[in-house]
């Protein structure tokens, strides 16, 4: 069965970075689009970008271009959300989801907390 | 940027009753449209895209419609686990802001 599992909980300080993982299974890695997803408390979702998993082209929202780096390992059947300049702001759970028409299958979330 | 607006953002129900959700967007998106269920602490689940495919193992009590900038979610009789929040989105990228489904 198709399994996305995500990296454990984070708390980072302002300023620092965090990388979450997503490892997949079930399904051929590089046959579809894999996005991320971040939910602050109480919040609507957010998306953030996606990579194609096949050539590693990625595309981010505007919001956090710059400050979001997305990637993937075909070996390991990983993608990575990579997030620098953390601020209280970014507090939120993240998730990874594959696509591209809708999002049929979810990881299961990361919560990242920046707290000095 | 497209952005995606729901109404009505809270919608008392009771249990057996008919729901209507609507999402519009910003400027045209033909059908490039998906629903989703969220309930607290869970990620949310895809129940239509194309805007009006149900998601495999959606119960037909869920359908969609609209193409366009207008759409809908019509849950025909509520049932008990279906009061949740209901998001739309536009393939592949932005969410609208939610709408809660509360037990009348």
């Amino acid at each position: 069965q198709v399994q996305l599992v995500q990296s454990g909980a984070e708390v980072k300080k302002p300023g620092a970075s965090v990388k979450v993982s997503c490892k997949t299974s079930g399904y051929s890695f590089t046959t579809y689009v894999l996005h991320w997803v971040r939910q602050a408390p109480g919040q609507r979702l957010e998306w953030m970008g996606w990579i194609n998993t096949g050539n590693g082209n990625t595309k981010y929202s505007q919001k956090l271009r710059g400050r979001a780096t997305i990637t993937r390992d075909t070996s390991a059947n990983t993608t990575y959300m990579e997030l620098i300049s953390l601020a209280s702001e970014d507090t939120a759970v993240y998730y990874c989801a594959r696509g591209p028409s809708g999002f049929d299958y979810w990881g299961q979330g990361t919560l990242v907390t920046v707290s000095s | 940027e497209i952005v995606m607006t729901q109404s009505p953002d809270t919608l008392s129900v009771s249990p057996g009753e008919r729901a209507t959700l609507s999402c519009r967007a910003s400027q045209s998106i033909s059908t490039n449209l998906a629903w989703y269920q969220q309930k607290p602490g869970q990620a949310p689940r895809l129940l239509i895209y194309g805007a009006s495919t149900r998601a495999t193992g959606v119960p037909a009590r869920f359908s969609g419609s609209g193409s366009g900038t207008e759409f809908t979610l019509t849950i025909s009789s509520l049932q008990s686990e279906d009061f949740a929040v209901y998001y739309c989105q536009q393939y592949n990228n932005f969410f609208g802001q939610g709408t809660k489904v509360e037990i009348k």
